[in-house]
């Protein structure tokens, strides 16, 4: 079956800065991408998502790069702000979705 | 944005017993989900529930486990009977057009087996 990959496990940046989270996946099937965003002991919050008909999406100051023939896709947060701290998720998705391990980025006012 | 409900935020049962969480998707979605989550790690998929039927099930989703939703109520997931290993939060979700779609979540019920 698919499996999905998070690169870093944690990611600390300062505010203002921006911050690159990198996942990579397996399978060739997979044709939606979703980003989930998680805070201390609360649900999953959908974040942006991409679908493999396209290479970029952007929304206001997140972006998602998708690289098909790497299997690799990865989130762009710009401007990083306090509240952008989170667990962020990828996942890659055809009949189910996989999740990633998850990272957690910390912005540092 | 569309809001799942999870009924109940907590339970505490002892082991062997039957649980039931209940999730209120949101009210034009016709996919469910169940996925589980120990210690803020993984998302792990359990279930997915479409026009009545299971649709695909994970190799967590266990004999003791089932999922229904009798006359378009809430979308249950019934332990039956409990094991310590299934102490997780579990998250239910639901979408629109199927597993293409973006899903939302629930707030999550934090399952405790003694």
């Amino acid at each position: 079956g698919e499996k999905v990959e998070q690169h870093e496990s944690t990611l600390s940046v300062r505010e203002g800065d921006s911050a690159v989270i990198n996942c990579t996946y397996t399978d060739t099937a997979s044709s939606y991408f979703p980003w989930y965003k998680q805070e201390a002991g609360k649900s999953l919050h959908f974040v942006i998502d991409i679908r493999s008909n396209v290479d970029r999406k952007q929304s206001q100051r997140l972006t998602v790069l998708l690289d098909k023939k790497a299997k690799r896709f990865s989130l762009h947060i710009t401007a990083t702000q306090p509240e952008d701290s989170a667990i962020y998720f990828c996942a890659a998705s055809y009949n189910r979705i996989f999740f990633g391990d998850g990272t957690q980025l910390v912005v540092k006012p | 944005g569309p809001k799942v409900l999870q009924i109940p935020s907590h339970q505490i049962i002892d082991m062997g017993q039957m649980v039931t969480l209940n999730c209120d998707p949101v009210s034009n979605h016709l996919y469910f989900y169940w996925y589980k989550q120990i210690l803020g790690q993984q998302m792990e998929f359990l279930v997915n529930f479409y026009n009545g039927k299971v649709m695909e099930k994970s190799k967590l989703f266990k004999d003791q486990f089932s999922v229904e939703r009798p006359d378009g109520s809430y979308f249950t997931l019934k332990i039956q009977p409990t094991a310590l290993e299934d102490s997780a939060v579990y998250f239910c979700a639901s979408s629109s057009q199927g597993t293409q779609d973006t899903q939302y979540f629930g707030p999550g019920t934090r399952l405790l087996v003694l």
